[in-house]
């Protein structure tokens, strides 16, 4: 069974640094990319990044909104991807999901249950 | 303001067939595939369609996904109140290299 679990959310100050953790099983995970999306409360579904399989590098891609501040990465022994995140801004509160992507960039075929980061002073 | 453009919400009886629509441009849905994600209340959103118009293992026929140029369509037919839910568009953007989300659709199934 395909499983995404995301942990370490929490409640933080502005300008202070998070990192979520995205522990997956039930496949393959260096043939993946994985995804974060991201859900301000009561708002839509925001792409925040995802990071390429080993084939492709591991590189990665970032929304304009968080590029400098977050960093995807991934660690291929543990089969988890982790989101860092440093200078939070109250804006980046939101539920924050991990999803594997299952084909072309848009498409997420597995989500984990989410994560809650709450930015606030 | 989202960079796909979807209608708030729709509603219609149980048994009958909606309609929902994303717009977008050529940078995104006319030049790159579409997925299709529906969110029910308190729940991790569940892919419904990629690839514009392909069902994933285990969603039903009464959903189906079609695009035209700019624009895509979601299709639920045979409403049940189980379908009430947020339903997002989502394509590859070209122009921003992003990946960019309609601001969801709320179906309210009378």
């Amino acid at each position: 069974e395909v499983q995404l679990v995301e942990s370490g959310g929490g409640s933080v100050q502005p300008g202070r640094s998070l990192r979520l953790s995205c522990i997956t099983s039930g496949f393959t995970f260096n043939v993946f990319s994985i995804s974060w999306v991201r859900q301000a409360p009561g708002k839509g579904l925001e792409w925040v990044g995802f990071i390429r399989n080993k084939d492709y590098g591991e590189t990665t891609e970032y929304a304009a909104s968080v590029r400098g501040r977050f960093t995807i990465s991934r660690d291929e022994s543990k089969s988890i991807v982790y989101l860092q995140m440093n200078g939070l801004k109250t804006e980046d509160t939101a539920v924050y999901y991990c999803s594997r992507r299952g084909g072309n960039y848009a498409t997420s075929d597995f989500w984990g249950q989410g994560t809650l980061v709450t930015v606030s002073s | 303001q989202s960079v796909l453009t979807q209608s708030p919400s729709v509603s219609a009886a149980p048994g009958q067939k909606v309609t929902i629509s994303c717009s977008g441009s050529t940078s995104n849905i006319g030049n790159n595939y579409v997925s299709w994600y529906q969110q029910l209340p308190g729940t991790a959103p569940k892919l419904l369609i990629y690839d514009n118009n392909q069902r994933p293992s285990g969603i039903p026929d009464r959903f189906s996904g079609s695009k035209s140029g700019t624009s895509a369509t979601l299709g639920i037919t045979g409403l049940q109140t189980g379908d009430e839910a947020d339903y997002y568009c989502g394509a590859w953007d070209s122009s921003l290299s992003a990946v960019v989300f309609g601001g969801g659709t709320k179906l309210t199934v009378l």
